[in-house]
């Protein structure tokens, strides 16, 4: 099993561009989120999705889009990126009545 | 005032002692509390988990909860120098984690 994997590892964006990252987990788990963390913010809750067909926002939802394409895919979408948006952004996955998350390796964003 | 409030250190132990890291929660209806681990350039492991109050203990790991006062501790005994790392402390007082801005955990060999 490969666990929670992200797409891409790195990328650097000029202010205005949009962009999508990906994130898929093998383990059949039903719930999913995203995260930014960034020096001294510690890590902030963007979106989460309980179960397949639902998302919620979470701390700092402001700026972005999710999309739970289904059970094993939640991708989150920057429709016009700010430098303020430059951070590590961690997806993370859990199963059906454990509150463990299972986290990716992260995207490291950069926006100029 | 932030969820969830911790020391970040950075804080050094000699190998083979005890390193003791704490965190405090302002959401008194929190039911929940994880500890996780991160190494530079890492993502985050979790390492244990606590629902009740009092010990909870893992190998080298113990929580430590106390609901009244709203605290919750990591101890790690026998530190080893990889055990050197940030430690994040995160609740759940609903449907949301909030996490700490962690604390950093230096193990001198």
């Amino acid at each position: 099993n490969a666990g929670v994997t992200q797409t891409p590892k790195f990328q650097v964006l000029k202010t205005g561009q949009s962009m999508t990252l990906q994130c898929a987990q093998d383990m059949n788990h039903n719930s999913m989120y995203w995260y930014r963390q960034d020096p001294g913010m510690g890590l902030r809750l963007i979106y989460y999705s309980a179960s397949e067909g639902t998302t919620d926002k979470g701390e700092v939802p402001n700026g972005y889009n999710v999309s739970r394409l289904n059970k094993r895919e939640f991708s989150l979408r920057l429709e016009s990126a700010a430098p303020s948006q430059t951070s590590v952004y961690f997806c993370a996955s859990s199963p059906l009545g454990s509150y463990e998350q299972y986290f990716g390796p992260g995207t490291r964003l950069t926006v100029t | 005032q932030k969820e969830v409030e911790q020391n970040s250190g950075p804080l050094s132990v000699p190998e083979g002692a005890i390193a003791s890291l704490n965190c405090t929660y302002s959401d008194r209806g929190s039911q929940s509390f994880f500890w996780y681990r991160q190494y530079s350039g890492k993502s985050p492991e979790l390492i244990m988990f606590i629902y009740s109050n009092g010990d909870k203990e893992d190998g080298r790991f113990t929580a430590q909860l106390n609901k009244a006062s709203q605290y919750v501790s990591l101890l790690i005994r026998d530190s080893q120098p990889s055990d050197s790392a940030t430690y994040l402390c995160a609740v759940k007082p609903g449907n949301q984690f909030y996490f700490g801005t962690g604390t950093s955990l230096t193990v001198i060999p």
